[in-house]
């Protein structure tokens, strides 16, 4: 079957870096997708990642490694606004989305 | 205003009722997506389409139906509403680029009593 693990929370301090993992197992690749979702709200995307290597936007950044199945979301400078549940979503062979349950991101002061 | 915007935003019903929720886009996408998401769990495709002329359905479509009415509108029913239908459902369109983007409308929380 497919699948895609990501840790269940996370909490982080105001500031500080925090690395969120995804690793996934699906028939097929098409790409990877991380998005925001804050409480309550709709998901907004992030990034994308379809070859390996290290996408920088800003203080977020997105890393894939294909061969590994394995892709992490680094936030910089930790915000209070980026508490939010962090989605991972591959791409398959067929090109439908697979999604992550989320990594809830808990940011203290 | 929203780009994709869904109504209601918040219903609740009871069991065996029909319920309709209604979702239109002004980005002038092509693809059109309904999720559900439940805690714990990863959204979930309900249907999806490509175009008007083009439904498909995803994993989880029993329970459900949908209808294109034109390139902006695609609205999901439940024909006889359950329990284990309560969840947040989100529409979706999808980017012309390279990547293909979601852009979610707000969600539709529905209750099921």
């Amino acid at each position: 079957g497919q699948n895609i693990d990501q840790p269940t929370e996370m909490t982080a301090t105001e500031g500080a870096i925090v690395q969120i993992n995804c690793t996934y197992q699906t028939s097929g690749f098409n790409g990877l997708f991380w998005y925001q979702q804050h409480a309550g709200e709709a998901p907004t995307f992030l990034s994308y990642n379809v070859l390996d290597g290290l996408e920088e936007k800003g203080r977020f950044s997105s890393f894939l490694s294909r061969s590994k199945g394995y892709s992490y979301l680094l936030l910089k400078e930790l915000q209070m606004k980026d508490s939010a549940s962090y989605l991972c979503a591959v791409k398959d062979s067929n090109y439908q989305l697979i999604w992550g349950a989320g990594t809830k991101l808990i940011i203290k002061p | 205003d929203a780009d994709v915007t869904q109504t209601p935003r918040n219903r609740i019903t009871k069991t065996g009722k029909r319920i309709m929720l209604e979702c239109s886009q002004t980005k002038g996408h092509d693809r059109m997506y309904w999720y559900r998401q439940d805690p714990g769990l990863g959204l979930r495709l309900i249907y999806y389409s490509f175009d008007v002329k083009d439904i498909n359905k995803g994993e989880i479509s029993d329970g459900y139906s949908v209808s294109r009415q034109a390139q902006a509108k695609f609205s999901l029913s439940l024909e006889s509403a359950i329990p284990n239908q309560t969840a947040l459902y989100f529409c979706a369109t999808e980017g012309h680029g390279d990547h293909g983007e979601l852009f979610f409308g707000e969600g539709s929380r529905l209750t099921v009593l």
